[in-house]
């Protein structure tokens, strides 16, 4: 099956600066990676999602970059603000039918975002 | 506005005591999935539901079961709740099986204590 890894567990940022989150995964069938993000005591929602026949996706402060080759991907916040702080998951998904992943959403660790005012 | 509801939001269980975690939907999706989250760990697929058509992980504890008796339900039983199966279990459900641009809409989870 697919093995998704995320770095870092913690981040903490001042108000203001970037902040990178970096997957990786195991299985070359995967195709669609979306990143959830999770406030504290609320659901896991999804915030953006990038497919393998793309390179890079932004969405305002949000953007995502995937290279297939290498098999990794990431998610970046620029200007951080307060609310940004969550825990943050990214995952990988295979289609149906292709390869070990099958519809299946195979998640990473999370890692913990503080932005500091 | 909540759309994947799951019930309790805290569960405290005995060891060895059977439980059954709720978890509804109001979005007449197809598929609806039980997750594991332990702490400081990705959340981790139990099994899944297509219609009536049950999906269990090959790495499923046997102690893990689940009933969908309706599109808007599905139930996790856990037969005998040892130490280590205290977690979140997350609900979450998609309108087809997950594929590119097929969102998964999550509950906002059960936690799960054994005592």
């Amino acid at each position: 099956g697919e093995n998704v890894e995320q770095h870092p567990s913690t981040l903490s940022v001042q108000e203001g600066d970037s902040a990178v989150i970096k997957c990786t995964y195991s299985d070359s069938a995967s195709n669609y990676f979306p990143w959830y993000k999770q406030e504290l005591g609320k659901r896991p929602q999804l915030i953006i999602d990038i497919r393998s026949n793309v390179g890079e996706k932004k969405d305002q402060r949000i953007a995502v970059t995937l290279n297939k080759t290498a098999k990794h991907f990431s998610l970046h916040i620029t200007e951080t603000q307060p609310e940004d702080s969550a825990v943050y998951f990214c995952a990988a998904l295979g289609e149906p039918g292709r390869g070990s992943t099958l519809g299946r959403l195979y998640f990473g660790r999370g890692t913990q975002l503080t932005v500091w005012p | 506005d909540a759309m994947v509801i799951q019930n309790p939001r805290y569960q405290v269980t005995q060891f060895g005591k059977p439980v059954t975690l709720s978890c509804s939907q109001t979005l007449n999706h197809n598929v609806m999935y039980w997750y594991q989250q332990k702490s400081s760990q990705a959340p981790k697929l139990l099994f899944h539901y297509y219609d009536k058509d049950f999906n269990n992980e090959a790495d499923t504890p046997d102690n893990f079961q689940s009933r969908r008796p309706n599109t808007s339900f599905c139930f996790l039983d856990i037969r005998s709740p040892g130490l280590g199966d205290a977690a979140m279990y997350l609900c979450a459900t998609s309108r087809e099986i997950l594929r590119m641009n097929t969102e998964a809409f999550f509950g906002q989870g059960t936690r799960l204590t054994v005592v």
